[in-house]
């Protein structure tokens, strides 16, 4: 079955205390980007991989940082969490970046920090 | 820059009643549109895309939308509504260039009624 994982699924942590959040894809796709939803706000994109060993930031990307060592894997990583950073994050990848070339998402990460 | 605009953050409605979503998007170039549905708990699912042709775009589930570039709108309908389409709603454009970045609007949560 063609998807977008995601792990962990909900995290607590505290202030400061590294996080990694891994998403990986079994659909070779070379896209990959991570979005954090917040109400009102609707999605947006934190960070984008167009293939492997390539990375670029999104609108939102202050604190966090990103990894593309193999095509499935693109995992979040946040060195310093702050409470501002609380929000549910959606890792997707597609097959291409341009073009109508659909989007799939993991089923989401909640992340809550204290 | 582009930005989408849902114009309802909500829509209450009761089963078999018809519903309209409203979205606006802003764009200077060709646009790629696409309705996501997010149901509770889960990430996002493609509800249906424009890319070109036909303006008006249908999805298996009985949910429609109609292109119209005059009005720079993507309205989705649906003529008679489930309990099971009781969801939160995103509109979004993909971003010109190559980022490959998809443009969120703010989401329209529909309840359904019985």
């Amino acid at each position: 079955e063609a998807q977008v994982t995601q792990n962990p699924r909900y995290l607590i942590t505290v202030t400061g205390k590294k996080l990694t959040v891994t998403c990986s894809q079994n659909m070779n796709h070379e896209y990959m980007s991570w979005y954090r939803q917040d109400p009102g706000l609707g999605l947006r994109q934190i960070y984008y991989s167009m293939n492997v060993e390539v990375t670029d930031k999104g609108d939102v990307p202050e604190g966090y940082k990103v990894s593309r060592k193999e095509k499935r894997n693109f995992p979040l990583i946040l060195e310093s969490p702050s409470p501002n950073q609380t929000s549910l994050y959606f890792c997707a990848s597609s097959l291409w970046s341009t073009s109508g070339a659909e989007a799939f998402f993991g089923q989401g990460t909640r992340l809550t920090v204290v | 820059a582009q930005s989408v605009t849902q114009l309802d953050s909500q829509v209450p409605v009761f089963e078999e009643a018809p519903v309209e979503l409203r979205c606006n998007y802003s764009s200077s170039v060709s646009v790629y549109l696409f309705w996501y549905v997010q149901y509770p708990n889960q990430g996002l699912q493609l509800l249906l895309k424009y890319l070109s042709g036909s303006t008006l775009v249908e999805s298996i589930n009985g949910f429609e939308a109609e292109f119209n570039k005059s009005q720079t709108s993507f309205h989705l309908r649906k003529p008679s509504v489930h309990i099971s389409d009781t969801a939160e709603y995103f509109c979004a454009v993909r971003g010109s260039g190559n980022t490959g970045k998809l443009i969120f609007g703010q989401g329209t949560t529909l309840q359904v009624k019985p």
